[in-house]
Order: structure tokens, then C-alpha cells, then sequence
């Protein structure tokens, strides 16, 4: 059974500064790993696709990194900004491409 | 403007009696799936559904039933809720296409059984 790891539980760092995410996973046959941003009280946002064939993905100030084989992933986000304060969560796509599972995610505070 | 539906947003009801959360996506999205999200837990499937007629069961789908009559629409039937069901709810969609298409998630329903 897949299990997702998300270290640490929560993060604050100052204005500014770069910063990395990190997510871990059990079982390596993935279709692919998915990065989420959620605000208080509202839904998922989705940030960035890895499939199971890249190494990373990048958008703007955020970019992604997948290696299947020691089982993790990192998010990395450049200058972090007070509006990047949310909850990232990651998600590992399995059975068959049926299944997502989630980490429990990690808490960043961007303070100014 | 694209997008996933979710009705009511927020719900507090009785156990046992029976209710339905709906959820809509205008995306023609093949694939649609249902999430409770608890404090500890994260976030845990419910049930999917892989096209019209055709649903499966997910991590924790005891004491839900869902349906896939239309493929913009996949509700979710809580027949006799229970106090340990209350949650945070997330239907979500995608493509077919598996290993390249993202997840769209909904707003979210809140529902708290007392």
C-alpha cells in the first residue's frame, strides 16, 4: 500500500528566502506525482504534474523534482513571497492510475 | 470558465438521516473521484468512477454510495450518516489520459453530523 510522507509538518521562513519541500513515497510504480497549494477553507489548487518518465517540472518561481527510485520529491520555491502561505501538499498517482495519495502536507508561513 | 461544482458547501445534519452531495464538472472530464479530508489523515479517497456507469471503490467507502448516470455528474449519497463522517469533502476530476492529466478539485463541503 502507497504511503506518502511530507517533512516537516510546518515551515516559516522570511521573505525572501528560497525554500525546498519535501515528499516521500513507499512504492515507486507511480504514474506520476502531483504538488498542491490549499488556502484555508477552500480547495486544491494544482501547482505541478510530474510523470513517472521526467526528473522535474517548472512553473514561474516554483519547480519540481521527482526520483522514482529513491522514492522522493521536492518542491523548490524561489523568493518565497507572503502570498506562497498555504498548505502544500504532494500526491502519488497509483493502482493503476485510479488512486491518489495524498501526504498529510506541509504548513509554509512566508513572513514579512 | 472551467471548473468543479460542488453542492451544498456546507452541511449539518442528524445521523441517520440521508443526504447528497453533489458535484459537477463542465470540463467533459472522463474520470471523477470523491476525497474526505480529516485533521491527521490528510486527504483519503472515497470512491472513483472511470466513466458513465463504471465507479470502484476507493481507501474508506464504508457507509457511502455514489452513482455515475452523466459523466458531468457524480454525487455522493450518504444514506445513514454518522457522527465519525463528518469531514471535509472534495470531488475532484481529469482526463482519461492517466500519468499526464492533472486532478481538478472542487470548493469543498463541510459536513458535520451530529
Amino acid at each position: 500500500k502507497q504511503e506518502v510522507t511530507q517533512i516537516p509538518a510546518a515551515l516559516s521562513v522570511p521573505e525572501g528566502e528560497n525554500l525546498v519541500l519535501n515528499c516521500s513515497f513507499t512504492d515507486s510504480a507511480i504514474y506520476n506525482l502531483q504538488w498542491f497549494r490549499q488556502d484555508p477553507g477552500k480547495g486544491l489548487t494544482s501547482l505541478l504534474l510530474i510523470q513517472s518518465s521526467q526528473r522535474e517540472q517548472t512553473s514561474g518561481r516554483l519547480n519540481a523534482s521527482l526520483d522514482k527510485s529513491s522514492g522522493r520529491s521536492t518542491l523548490y520555491i524561489a523568493a518565497s513571497q507572503p502570498g506562497d502561505s498555504a498548505t502544500y501538499l504532494c500526491a502519488a498517482n497509483t493502482g493503476g492510475g485510479n488512486k491518489l495519495t495524498f501526504g498529510t502536507g506541509t504548513q509554509l508561513k512566508v513572513e514579512l | 470558465e472551467a471548473q468543479v461544482t460542488q453542492n451544498p458547501r456546507y452541511l449539518i445534519t442528524v445521523t441517520g438521516k440521508k443526504l447528497t452531495v453533489t458535484c459537477s464538472q463542465n470540463m467533459n472530464h472522463e474520470y471523477m473521484s470523491w476525497y474526505r479530508q480529516d485533521p491527521g489523515l490528510g486527504l483519503r479517497q472515497i470512491y472513483y468512477s472511470m466513466n458513465v456507469e463504471v465507479t470502484d471503490k476507493g481507501d474508506v467507502p464504508e457507509g457511502y454510495k455514489v452513482s455515475r448516470k452523466e459523466k458531468r455528474n457524480f454525487p455522493l449519497i450518504l444514506e445513514s450518516p454518522s457522527p465519525n463522517q463528518t469531514s471535509l469533502y472534495f470531488c475532484a476530476s481529469r482526463r482519461g489520459d492517466i500519468g499526464v492529466a492533472e486532478q481538478y478539485f472542487g470548493p469543498g463541503t463541510r459536513l458535520t453530523v451530529t
